[in-house]
């Protein structure tokens, strides 16, 4: 099972702040993904990513959110002007087999906990 | 109508019971169909895949019914540690993996 690591584990900020959440993979992956979950509610489909280009997004994933792979490997999701609303657990994801995505099974990180107050 | 519909719960049962969970789907073209385990404040574990033949693995089994729009996962001889909540997972065609959840079903499996 591939392994991704998210940082921070926990990550609180004020009202108005920027974060960067970030995701590592083990190994060399092309497609990634973003999910969050609010307390209580389903898991959700926030932006696909595949060579450094988004190739789908929700919703939910409007102008405050923007995704970036800086360096080759790490892969964050930069989250502008946070709202109370925007406190959940996010999930970055990626897929079984490198460098193939359609219908492959996902491994989801251990997620950051993101509290706005 | 929701995605992906589950009950949420939560199924109370003794060790060793067997236990069934039940879904539906709204989107007829959704292709590939899974089952994860979510513990809490945890992520999502995939469990298994669904397919039409319907698949078994060890104490778990999996159905899909196409025609019903309908998934189930059966869990026999439960186990202690079988206690969690139980993802109902939808992708739809073209792939991309954008996968639609269900809100999930709790499990609490007790002596």
């Amino acid at each position: 099972e591939p392994e991704v690591t998210q940082t921070p584990s926990h990550q609180v900020t004020q009202m108005g702040q920027e974060v960067i959440l970030r995701c590592v993979p083990i190994s060399n992956h092309l497609y990634f993904y973003w999910y969050r979950q609010i307390l209580g509610q389903k898991v959700e489909f926030l932006v696909s990513f595949y060579n450094n280009e988004i190739s789908e997004k929700s919703e939910i994933f409007d102008d405050q959110f923007s995704v970036e792979r800086p360096d080759g490997s790490n892969f964050t999701l930069k989250i502008r002007s946070t709202k109370l609303e925007d406190s959940a657990m996010y999930f970055c994801a990626i897929v079984g087999q490198q460098g193939i995505a359609t219908n492959e099974k996902l491994f989801f990180g251990s997620g950051t906990q993101l509290s706005v107050l | 109508r929701k995605e992906v519909e589950q009950d949420p719960g939560p199924f109370n049962v003794p060790e060793g019971a067997t236990v069934a969970f039940n879904c539906t789907y709204s989107n007829s073209a959704s292709q590939s169909f899974f089952w994860y385990r979510q513990d809490c404040r945890k992520e999502p574990k995939l469990l298994m895949s669904v397919y039409s033949s319907g698949n078994e693995d060890g104490r778990f089994t999996a159905q899909l019914n196409r025609a019903s729009q309908y998934i189930s996962l059966l869990i026999r001889d439960s186990k202690l540690s079988d206690s969690a909540t139980y993802l109902c997972v939808v992708s739809a065609t073209g792939g991309g993996n954008k996968l639609t959840f269900g809100t999930g079903t709790q499990l609490k499996v007790e002596l």
